[in-house]
């Protein structure tokens, strides 16, 4: 069974600032998939940056990157230049292929806030 | 592209009741999962359906919830009796295949008197 710990529940950071959210998991696959969603209030859950284990090259996407270390089986998203628009519940999710599916098992989740 | 399509977006019934959600995925996607919400969690996988088949319902409490997936499209999702600790967001996702990205539609939020 996979597990996804996000050890902050809260994070604050002033807009314009850079923030790094943790995420540590465990699971025996060597061949997964790692995903940070991000769930703005009242809104719909989206796609922040994916990250496929076999690549050791840490993912990008515009202001947003990951630290992954496979061997310590941790994932951290960083935000850079903060936004207000940035201010949602960022959840830490892997997949990997057991059973003949993909089971996505998701973090607690950090709700990150903006200080204009 | 239209989006994925829940309804209704908000309902309120009394423990044992039944209640039922509706799911109409992004066209052309043939995985649609079906997640619970509670508050404060993340998502946790009900059950997924590749096409109209079932993938993996192994979280899913059988003895009061069913899932459907007709033609490969449209899905439900039933609760039947409901109970006080069913009080949660629903959350509907497809994809073009199981290990990429995810779209959810904006949830159904159900509370259990």
């Amino acid at each position: 069974a996979q597990t996804v710990t996000q050890s902050q529940p809260e994070m604050s950071v002033q807009e314009a600032e850079t923030v790094t959210l943790s995420c540590t998991y465990d699971t025996s696959e060597s061949d997964y998939y790692l995903f940070w969603y991000k769930q703005p209030p009242s809104r719909q859950m989206i796609l922040v940056i994916r990250q496929e284990a076999y690549k050791q090259q840490n993912a990008t996407e515009n202001r947003f990157s990951v630290n992954f270390q496979k061997a310590a089986k941790s994932f951290s998203l960083k935000i850079s230049d903060s936004q207000l628009g940035d201010a949602a519940m960022y959840f830490c999710a892997v997949t990997y292929s057991g059973a003949g599916s993909y089971q996505l098992t998701f973090g607690k989740g950090t709700k990150l806030s903006v200080i204009p | 592209e239209a989006g994925v399509a829940q309804s209704p977006r908000y309902k309120i019934i009394e423990k044992r009741q039944s209640v039922a959600f509706w799911c109409n995925p992004i066209s052309g996607h043939a995985t649609l999962y079906w997640y619970q919400q509670i508050l404060g969690q993340g998502p946790k996988l009900l059950i997924q359906f590749q096409n109209n088949g079932v993938v993996d319902d192994s979280q899913l409490p059988k003895d009061r919830f069913s899932a459907e997936r007709l033609k490969g499209v449209d899905s439900t999702l039933k609760i039947q009796p409901a109970k006080l600790e069913d009080s949660a967001v629903y959350l509907c996702a497809s994809s073009t295949t199981s290990y990429n990205e995810q779209f959810f539609g904006p949830g159904t939020r159900l509370t259990v008197l």
